[in-house]
């Protein structure tokens, strides 16, 4: 399976603990996409790199949250000090250079559960 | 800020052909329009992708009118797996970035035995 993968799929914590996902895009893509989706809605975005370099992030992604891709390739999604509000599914995309940044595709996500 | 609009919800009995609409009156001379499909616990499969007149793929038919400020999904005789939520977004051709990719609440699809 070539897709975009995201490990773990369900992640259950207790308030305050820290979380990190991780997402693995497609091998020659080279922008990396996270969103967060609570029930009922689409996605949110939350921030994209280029490579490695972490181009945008959405005013959604508090200090709490912080998104690494150290060589251009897998890519960390950490919550500190989880809460309850933080419960939502997280989806990671990728897509290459030379396509419309809308042509993205999705990894299976990693639901999160604050308790 | 919102950039379409859809249906919230559509009911089709399966082997019908289902036509979803989706309006962007503002839609901008780069604009790309783009339709995703997602399932239950998966996240959105990209589906069609056009600027204007029709554009067809195995999976579906996508018309734009001339003035592009609306669009039609066309999903050729729906079975039960093509109940999900589908998404139009409309985004800018020539940004690479997402910030303002807004993929609102979508159109839940639900086909009847």
């Amino acid at each position: 399976d070539t897709g975009v993968s995201q490990d773990p799929r369900h992640k259950i914590t207790k308030r305050g603990q820290n979380v990190t996902f991780r997402c693995d895009p497609i091998s020659e893509h080279n922008r990396l996409y996270w969103y967060r989706q609570t029930l009922g809605q689409g996605p949110e975005f939350l921030t994209y790199f280029q490579n490695e370099a972490q181009l945008e992030k959405s005013r959604l992604l508090s200090d709490r949250f912080s998104a690494e891709r150290p060589k251009g390739s897998f890519s960390t999604l950490e919550i500190q000090r989880t809460e309850q509000g933080d419960s939502a599914m997280y989806l990671c995309a990728s897509s290459p250079v030379g396509t419309p940044r809308d042509t993205q595709y999705f990894g299976p996500g990693t639901r999160l559960t604050v308790l | 800020l919102a950039k379409t609009t859809q249906p919230i919800s559509m009911d089709s009995y399966e082997g019908q052909e289902v036509n979803i609409t989706c309006s962007h009156n503002n839609i901008a001379t780069n604009d790309y329009i783009t339709w995703y499909q997602q399932f239950p616990s998966q996240g959105p499969r990209f589906i069609i992708q056009g600027y204007k007149t029709k554009v067809t793929n195995e999976v579906a038919s996508l018309f734009i009118p001339a003035d592009r400020k609306s669009s039609t999904l066309s999903l050729p005789r729906v079975s039960l797996s093509d109940t999900a939520v589908y998404y139009c977004l409309v985004g800018d051709m020539t940004v690479t970035g997402a910030n303002n990719l807004f993929f609102g609440t979508g159109t839940r699809l639900t086909v009847i035995p």
